[in-house]
């Protein structure tokens, strides 16, 4: 069965510093997709991106950015120049070929001004 | 993108009582959906995954009898707890799996929050 870690229970920083959440995660399959999301308080969850197993690229979208190694079973997260409006969870999530969806703990990310 | 829509999105009731949360798909057919139950502070667990035209299968733990799944139809499924106790007391989340072309994407509803007294 697969299962992710999200090690950082909780984290706090200072607006404009950039942030790294970590994910390792564990499966047996080859194809998998790999899910960050965030949950602001309101309890919605926001999707932010979406990764499959043969794509290690790693991508940029304005100020966060995903790094993908296989090698490490990890799927970090970083928000560059952190604001606010980030302060949230955030989730990394994974299923297997065509099963649900497992969860890891959750980062909750506190950014003060 | 896809839609998912949740019904109620905040319940209170007696200790005793049943409720029903309904998860319907908007603009697309969902031939599965997920029941996810979050408790403050707490990740997201997986309850059942709803099959339409089937039963739901249960995850280890989840009460079958007590959590009522029915999907019905391509486009509604709907989760009724039945005889809530205080313990029940939670954020559900409904998730909506699209078929095909989406690489497996699963599209959340915005949840229920269920207080019971």
């Amino acid at each position: 069965a697969q299962k992710v870690t999200q090690a950082q229970t909780e984290i706090s920083v200072v607006e404009k510093e950039d942030v790294t959440l970590d994910c390792v995660y564990e499966t047996r399959d080859t194809t998998y997709y790999l899910f960050w999301y965030k949950q602001p308080p309101s309890g919605e969850l926001v999707f932010l991106i979406r990764r499959n197993s043969f794509d290690e690229q790693n991508e940029i979208s304005g100020r966060y950015s995903w790094n993908f190694q296989k090698s490490t079973s990890s799927f970090n997260f970083t928000i560059t120049a952190s604001q606010v409006v980030d302060s949230a969870v955030y989730f990394c999530a994974l299923t297997e070929n065509n099963n649900d969806m497992r969860f890891g703990a959750g980062t909750r990310l506190t950014v003060k001004p | 993108g896809a839609v998912v829509s949740q019904h109620p999105s905040r319940v209170i009731c007696k200790s005793g009582t049943s409720v029903k949360i309904e998860c319907r798909s908007l603009d697309f057919q969902a031939t599965t959906m997920f029941w996810y139950r979050q408790f403050p502070k707490q990740s997201l667990m997986l309850m059942a995954t709803s099959n339409e035209g089937s039963k739901a299968t249960y995850e280890q733990g989840v009460e079958k009898d007590k959590f009522l799944i029915n999907h019905a139809s391509l486009t509604l499924s709907t989760l009724t707890v039945t005889s809530a106790h205080p313990e029940d007391s939670s954020f559900y989340i409904c998730s909506a799996r699209v078929p095909t072309g989406y690489n497996n994407e699963q599209f959340f509803g915005p949840g229920t929050r269920l207080t019971v007294l």
